[in-house]
């Protein structure tokens, strides 16, 4: 099956400087590419997802990019803010396929 | 957010007891998947449905069962609860699986004691 691998695990920033989480997936088959946000206590909300049709995606100060030929996506996180602070998923998915594939999840914190 | 609701909230129960978790949406989405979140693991899938009566397993199924009787609920059951499934346990669902969106609902704190 897929397997996604994420980093850093842990992320500490400044407010206002930019965040950048990384991840890294195995099967090329893969063309669904969604990210989640995890406060802490509650559920993970999608707050960004591209398709591999496409290489970037932005929505207002959080942008996602992938390389199909590298097999990895990025999200990026600008003008950091203290509310950012939270945990981040990646996952990948198949158009072919039932399941999702996580990633291991990033804690960010932005130090106000 | 998505319709979905989770059963119960919170449940402290003692090994060896089974436990049923339920889940219920009111989007009328045909995948609806069962999560557990641990530290350091993430997300991993325990089972999931493809429709009425229609189930497959996820990577860590052992010990787990699930019973899809109706499109808007899927039920995750532990027949005899171990230490180890002390989880937050997430139900989440998707209108065309792993083409589409996934939405979580709240999730279920799970301790055994």
């Amino acid at each position: 099956g897929e397997n996604v691998e994420q980093h850093p695990s842990t992320l500490s920033v400044q407010e206002g400087d930019s965040a950048v989480i990384k991840c890294t997936y195995s099967d090329s088959a893969s063309n669904y590419f969604p990210w989640y946000k995890q406060e802490l206590g509650k559920r993970p909300q999608l707050i960004i997802d591209i398709r591999s049709n496409v290489g970037e995606k932005k929505d207002q100060r959080i942008a996602v990019t992938l390389n199909k030929t590298a097999k990895h996506f990025s999200l990026h996180i600008t003008e950091t803010q203290p509310e950012d602070s939270a945990v981040y998923f990646c996952a990948a998915s198949m158009n072919t396929g039932n399941q999702f594939y996580f990633g291991t999840g990033t804690s960010l914190t932005v130090i106000p | 957010d998505a319709g979905i609701t989770q059963s119960p909230r919170h449940k402290v129960t003692e090994t060896g007891t089974p436990v049923t978790l339920r889940c219920h949406q009111t989007e009328n989405h045909r995948y609806m998947y069962w999560y557990r979140q641990d530290p350091g693991h993430g997300l991993r899938l325990i089972h999931y449905s493809y429709g009425v009566k229609d189930t497959d397993k996820g990577e860590v199924s052992d010990g787990y069962s699930v019973s899809r009787s109706k499109t808007e609920d899927f039920l995750l059951t532990l027949e005899s609860a171990t230490s180890s499934q002390t989880s937050v346990y997430f139900c989440a669902i998707s209108e065309q699986g792993g083409e589409e969106k996934l939405f979580f609902g709240s999730g279920t704190q799970l301790s055994v004691l």
